[in-house]
């Protein structure tokens, strides 16, 4: 079965410190991507990595993604409240545009 | 910019009627998706069409069907709404290894 598992569930962290948030999926695959969504929101794209090594930065967010491990990594630094919302990882599996979406971390960010 | 647009954000039907959800692209993107979002479970693909007329079951289709008789159009149809379809509903549409949500319909079934 096809699984696409990420950790914490959720996380409260201070303004100012960095954090990660992991996710693991079931079987190989070369697309992962990374949303945000806002409560009461759609999801918006925050990162597409296609390769292994694969590294993306955007402010305080950097996306990396090991495809021997099976694993990519949502890396905050300095957090800021602006960054409170919740958190998905998605893997393309068969290069099909079928996403399989982990159950999300939402992330709280507080003074 | 691409617009995705979903034809209500609430929806309140009875168990039992028939339930239509229609989405929207503006890109002329090919593909298109249908998602389910509950707290704890992410989002989980409902149905998905790589063309007009064509359609493919996702991971839970189950009570659900769809319909795309046109390209921009892609329409989730509940045959017989149950309370277990009480959900927010997204529709995608993607294009060169992007997808674009909408955004989102709550369905709640009495």
């Amino acid at each position: 079965e096809l699984k696409v598992e990420q950790n914490p569930l959720f996380l409260s962290m201070q303004e100012g410190k960095n954090y990660t948030i992991y996710c693991n999926y079931s079987t190989t695959s070369d697309r992962l991507y990374w949303y945000r969504q806002d409560p009461g929101k759609s999801l918006e794209s925050l990162f597409v990595l296609l390769s292994n090594g694969a590294v993306k930065q955007e402010g305080r967010l950097m996306a990396s993604l090991d495809t021997k491990a099976r694993l990519s990594t949502l890396h905050i630094t300095a957090a800021v409240h602006d960054l409170s919302a919740t958190y998905f990882c998605a893997v393309d599996f068969h290069n099909t545009d079928k996403l399989i979406f982990g159950t999300g971390t939402r992330l709280q960010v507080f003074p | 910019d691409v617009k995705v647009t979903q034809s209500s954000r609430y929806l309140v039907k009875r168990t039992g009627e028939k339930v239509f959800l229609e989405c929207v692209q503006d890109m002329d993107h090919e593909n298109m998706f249908w998602y389910r979002q509950d707290p704890g479970l992410g989002l989980r693909l409902i149905y998905f069409s790589y063309d007009v007329k064509m359609k493919e079951k996702g991971d839970i289709p189950e009570g659900y069907s769809v319909s795309r008789e046109k390209k921009e159009r892609f329409s989730l149809i509940l045959e017989s709404a149950s309370t277990n379809q009480t959900s927010m509903y997204l529709c995608a549409s993607s294009f060169h290894l992007e997808q674009y949500f909408g955004p989102g319909t709550r369905l709640t079934v009495t």
